[in-house]
């Protein structure tokens, strides 16, 4: 069965003081892993995909990576409005359509 | 403005009856799906659809309908057979159901039974 976990559930941090949020998956194959922000009460907003061992992203403060058995979201000199819940998602090689399947997500509190 | 709209924001529903969320996208996407989201888990699908008229039952389908008869709407009819309603409900699409294409969501919709 497919797994994706998100640690730590909650991160707390002082503002610029840089950190790494983790998502480890578990899939016969990867086709695509999806890292999404989602502030309270909206929908996820896409942040990026990454789709081979090796390969990063960065967008602003944030930068993501992926290696074979997970991935990591580096947040460096966070401010308040870095706060929010970070999701991650993987999409199998066998998955019909377009499925995804999400981790519990990490929530992330940046105080001034 | 390109996006998903989903309405209305807040929904409550007595026992026993059905309600319809809404959601629609002028994206030009051909890939639709609805996803449930409860506190402390991740999204779990419900149903998706990659083309008009056409739709598949995701992981909890089990107590809700969908219908694709234009590209533009994807709405979500949970019925009373849905035992545990209360949840956030999310709208997403993406420009088709081809390997790892990127799915936007919507604003979501928060449903309460009473």
């Amino acid at each position: 069965e497919d797994q994706v976990t998100q640690s730590p559930e909650a991160l707390r941090l002082q503002e610029g003081e840089s950190s790494s949020l983790n998502c480890s998956y578990t899939v016969s194959g990867l086709r695509g892993l999806f890292w999404y922000r989602q502030d309270p009460g909206k929908g996820p907003e896409f942040l990026f995909t990454l789709y081979s061992a090796g390969e990063e992203k960065e967008k602003e403060r944030l930068k993501a990576t992926l290696t074979k058995k997970e991935s990591f979201l580096h947040i460096t000199a966070p401010k308040p409005e870095d706060s929010a819940t970070y999701l991650c998602a993987v999409q199998p090689q066998e998955a019909a359509g377009n499925k995804l399947t999400f981790g519990g997500g990490t929530r992330v509190l940046v105080k001034p | 403005d390109g996006g998903i709209t989903q309405s209305p924001k807040y929904l409550f529903r007595k026992e026993g009856q059905n309600v319809t969320l809404s959601c629609e996208q002028n994206l030009n996407h051909d890939a639709m799906y609805w996803y449930r989201q409860d506190p402390g888990q991740g999204l779990r699908l419900i149903y998706y659809s990659q083309i008009v008229n056409d739709f598949q039952k995701g992981d909890i389908a089990e107590g809700y309908s969908v219908s694709r008869e234009k590209k533009e709407s994807f709405p979500l009819t949970v019925t009373s057979a849905q035992k545990n309603p209360t949840a956030f409900y999310l709208c997403a699409s993406s420009i088709g159901a081809r390997h790892a294409d990127t799915q936007y969501f919507g604003p979501g919709t928060r449903l309460t039974v009473l």
